[in-house]
């Protein structure tokens, strides 16, 4: 079966750094996506891990550990447009399969 | 740069009642998805096809649902006799042949079911 966990909720204030943690329990395990999601909106693609180590994209940076079945997404310097739901979602290739978390909705304050 | 687009947007329809949701991936994407979302929670997959065939099926795809891909372009996802509980958000995502597992996602079709 396929279990995916990250935290509900996260707030934080403009400028500042979060971190969206995200752990994983899957049968068959080919990468980690997360996704941006606005309210009312389809997701959108950030990012794509499949070896371990971080990522760096701008100001968003996603790390990966396969041993340990953990993920996370940074948000450095953060403005206000990233108040959004964030997407961690685990890939299988047998299928082409995301199995999706719940989402963490962040909510940035001024 | 077109991406995917699925019609209508939003859809009310009584229970018991049959509805259809199309969905246009983005030109030569021949992976196609359907997700199910309900407020608060992420996506659920629903189906895959790969070109005209459909190659994986939720255990969540009961026998009310069914979904094709005819030409191997575009998709329809239709509900017979629905039911309250399926009112959510019904997601499109389609994917390059080759290697790129990215799935891009149409805005979706919100379903209600009064």
């Amino acid at each position: 079966g396929q279990n995916i966990d990250q935290p509900t909720e996260m707030t934080a204030t403009e400028g500042a750094i979060v971190q969206i943690n995200c752990t994983y329990q899957t049968s068959g395990f080919n990468g980690l996506f997360w996704y941006q999601q606005h309210a009312g909106e389809a997701p959108t693609f950030l990012s794509y891990n499949v070896l371990d180590g971080l990522e760096e994209k701008g100001r968003f940076s996603s790390f990966l550990s396969r041993s340990k079945g953990y993920s996370y997404l940074l948000l450095k310097e953060l403005q206000m447009k990233d108040s959004a739901s964030y997407l961690c979602a685990a890939f299988k290739a047998a299928g082409n399969k995301l199995t999706f978390g719940g989402g963490t909705r962040v909510l940035v304050k001024p | 740069d077109t991406g995917v687009s699925q019609d209508p947007r939003h859809k009310i329809t009584k229970r018991g009642q049959n509805v259809t949701f199309r969905c246009d991936p983005i030109s030569e994407h021949n992976r196609l998805y359907w997700y199910r979302q309900t407020l608060g929670q992420g996506p659920e997959f629903l189906t895959y096809f790969q070109n005209e065939a459909q190659l994986e099926k939720s255990r969540l795809l009961s026998d009310r649902f069914s979904a094709e891909r005819p030409k191997g372009s575009f998709s329809t996802l239709e509900i017979q006799r629905t039911e309250q509980g399926d009112s959510a958000m019904y997601l499109c995502a389609s994917s390059p042949p080759g290697g790129g597992n990215e799935q891009y996602f149409g805005p979706g079709t919100r379903l209600t079911v009064t």
